[in-house]
């Protein structure tokens, strides 16, 4: 099976612009997550997607928003940006199984550099 | 609030040393599962290993070990003969069951930079 895709891989950006990351989850896998990676914050959690609706969300500002299709795709755009957004963002999928805490298989994540 | 402590922020060894990497959890949950994953240079989470708070046995996969304490919410991470490609940053994460309509969320601890050297 193929893993948890990221697109793109690099990007910048300037303060003020809007950003829009995709994330395509492994075959099957209806639960998409996604995560900020910063050497200040470390590891923080953004928010969860299951069949099209948000499951889950972390502690944003709304700047942070995403969304998921019928195929469990997902996308997140960040609007506004600033310098602090600058971060490796991840992507992870699951199968979306209740009461449990499945395990997330990760993307390789998409570099965000605001200038 | 969940809370996962990794004290040590960079670990150096020599190959074929054995490493153990801490873990400290807090949580109020009775249910409640622990993982570690590896970020190599390429920034990819690796998945290691998932444990939940009912099941206190340790784990062998190869040279990894897992020795999990609830009596003092700590699950470690051992690695027996360590090769330099098990250079990393290495993360403990906890995560709560989820109920009906809540999803899966991770709380990273703030990783462990490991480098064996030749």
């Amino acid at each position: 099976k193929a893993g948890v895709t990221q697109t793109p891989r690099y990007l910048i950006k300037t303060r003020g612009q809007q950003v829009t990351l995709s994330c395509s989850p492994i075959s099957g896998h209806r639960s998409v997550s996604w995560y900020q990676q910063t050497p200040g914050q470390g590891l923080q959690f953004l928010f969860e997607y299951f069949s099209e609706t948000q499951r889950n969300k972390g502690n944003f500002p709304g700047r942070f928003s995403g969304r998921q299709f019928s195929n469990s795709r997902s996308e997140m755009n960040v609007s506004t940006l600033e310098l602090g957004d600058s971060a490796l963002y991840l992507c992870a999928s699951s199968q979306g199984l209740r009461y449990v805490a499945e395990t997330q298989y990760f993307g390789p994540g998409t570099r965000l550099l605001v200038l | 609030a969940q809370k996962v402590t990794q004290a040590q922020t960079e670990i150096s060894v020599v190959e074929k040393e054995d490493v153990t990497l801490d873990c400290v959890y807090e949580t109020r949950d009775t249910t409640y599962y622990l993982f570690w994953y590896k970020q190599p240079p390429s920034g990819e989470l690796v998945f290691l290993i998932r444990r939940n708070s009912f099941d206190e046995q340790n784990e062998i996969s190869g040279r990894y070990s897992w020795n999990f304490q609830k009596s003092t919410s700590s699950f470690n991470f051992t690695i027996t003969a360590s090769q330099v490609v098990d250079s990393a940053v290495y993360f403990c994460a906890l995560s709560e069951a989820m109920g009906e309509t809540s999803g899966s969320r991770l709380t990273f601890g703030e990783g462990t930079q490991l480098t064996v050297n030749p």
